[in-house]
């Protein structure tokens, strides 16, 4: 079975600053989709990133990038000139590709962002 | 496209009453999933329904619960002889025909059993 975890229950950044959010797996599946969803505050969950375990080539949206290293097993987040609205708690999920596309999901990371 | 939605947000109840919980999907997402999360925790999968079939069940969803998707459109979610190990978020996402693998999440149901 599939496990995610996130080692880091709360970060704290500087308005401006980068930040990054650490995420370890385990699989035994060379095929898989990771991604990092962010849930603010009394709001629903959205999708941040996502990274496809075929592709060398790090994620990167907009402020959002990982860094994917598939033999470590790791998937960390970095969040470039942080903002206030980027508080949130961020979970790291797995999907595998051969399933129901259920996610498998880390215990998260509560990100609280200094002015 | 108003996005995921859920219903109630809110719902307090006593131990041992029934509870039932609705999502309404996107309307062209045929993929639709249940996740439960507890305070400060990560969701965890209970149910994947593709078009109106049940295809998984995760063992969380005891026999107190049940879910269904008539006519591959809106679900329910009901939780029979509820108890205070209950009480958590639950979750509803959808997700679309076309091999997406993006997951829409609703606001969400949190249930309290008292």
């Amino acid at each position: 079975a599939q496990t995610v975890t996130q080692s880091q229950p709360e970060m704290s950044v500087q308005e401006a600053e980068t930040v990054t959010l650490s995420c370890t797996y385990d699989t035994s599946e060379s095929d898989y989709y990771l991604f990092w969803y962010k849930q603010p505050p009394s709001r629903q969950m959205i999708l941040v990133i996502r990274q496809e375990a075929y592709k060398q080539q790090n994620a990167t949206e907009n402020r959002f990038s990982v860094n994917f290293q598939k033999a470590a097993k790791s998937f960390s987040l970095k969040i470039s000139d942080s903002q206030l609205g980027d508080a949130a708690m961020y979970f790291c999920a797995y999907r595998s590709v051969w399933n129901t596309g259920k996610l498998i999901f880390g215990q998260g990371t509560t990100l609280q962002v200094k002015p | 496209d108003t996005g995921v939605s859920q219903d109630p947000r809110h719902k307090i109840t006593k131990r041992g009453q029934n509870v039932t919980f609705r999502c309404d999907p996107i309307s062209e997402h045929n993929r639709l999933y249940w996740y439960r999360q507890t305070l400060g925790q990560g969701p965890e999968f209970l149910t994947y329904f593709q078009n109106e079939a049940q295809l998984e069940k995760s063992r969380l969803l005891s026999d107190r619960f049940s879910a269904e998707r008539p006519k591959g459109s809106f679900s329910t979610l009901e939780i029979q002889r509820t108890e205070q190990g209950d009480s958590a978020m639950y979750l509803c996402a959808s997700s679309g025909r076309d091999g997406s693998y993006e997951q829409y999440f609703g606001p969400g149901t949190r249930l309290t059993v008292t």
